[in-house]
């Protein structure tokens, strides 16, 4: 079965620096990839998402993620760090499996930014 | 284009209810998943369905129930609840067709609280 793994449970960051969320896949084959990012009493909005081909992807609200097969890893990085960038955010894997849809998210990582 | 739209937003119930959530997926979308969140375990996954059909379930017992009727709309429902059935519970919806690449498009989530 895959899984998803998120390092950290918390980072903080001072606004205006570059940040970088770690994620580590266990899967198989290639999986399909996402961040997701929540803010505090919303659902999750999707940041951006890998499924094959150049391996840095681009995203929302200015992040971007390198996917590297040999390290099993998906980190998502911005370069410079806003305040409204605080909130959670989660990793995925998306896998078919019989011709259904199996979703596993990692536990989160909770940014904070100080001013 | 609406999103999804999860009601109600909040939930008050107390021990040995039961209760239904329901969710409107995006136009067009067949997929439909539901998700618990709780602090204590993360993100995880309830079941999916599509077309009406339930195609892949999560590991909770069988208190947790759901739907989907013709026009994608889907209910979940939830028997005998337990304190530790407090949690935000999210539907999330997709294009479907079973490829792990479908990104999911969340809702706000229903906010459940049991007494």
């Amino acid at each position: 079965a895959q899984s998803v793994t998120q390092p950290d449970i918390h980072i903080t960051v001072s606004e205006g620096a570059s940040l970088e969320l770690r994620c580590n896949y266990s899967y198989g084959a290639t999986p399909y990839l996402f961040w997701y990012v929540q803010s505090p009493g919303q659902g999750l909005q999707l940041l951006l998402k890998y499924f094959s081909g150049d391996t840095l992807v681009q995203g929302i609200k200015g992040f971007e993620a390198e996917f590297k097969r040999s390290q099993s890893s998906f980190n998502l990085r911005k370069p410079s760090v806003h305040w409204s960038d605080a909130a959670e955010y989660f990793c995925a894997v998306g896998v078919t499996s019989g011709g259904s849809y199996i979703p596993t998210f990692g536990r989160g990582t909770s940014l904070i930014v100080h001013p | 284009k609406a999103g999804v739209t999860q009601t109600p937003r909040y939930l008050i119930k107390t021990r040995g209810q039961q209760v239904t959530l329901s969710c409107s997926p995006i136009s067009g979308h067949r997929s439909v998943s539901w998700y618990q969140q709780t602090p204590g375990q993360g993100l995880q996954f309830l079941f999916e369905y599509f077309s009406e059909t339930q195609r892949n379930k999560g590991n909770f017992p069988g208190r947790f129930s759901g739907r989907q009727f013709s026009n994608s709309r889907s209910e979940m429902n939830v028997s005998t609840l337990e304190l530790g059935d407090s949690a935000l519970y999210l539907c999330a919806s997709s294009s479907g067709g079973g490829g792990g690449n479908q990104p999911q498009h969340f809702g706000d989530g229903t906010r459940l609280s049991i007494l």
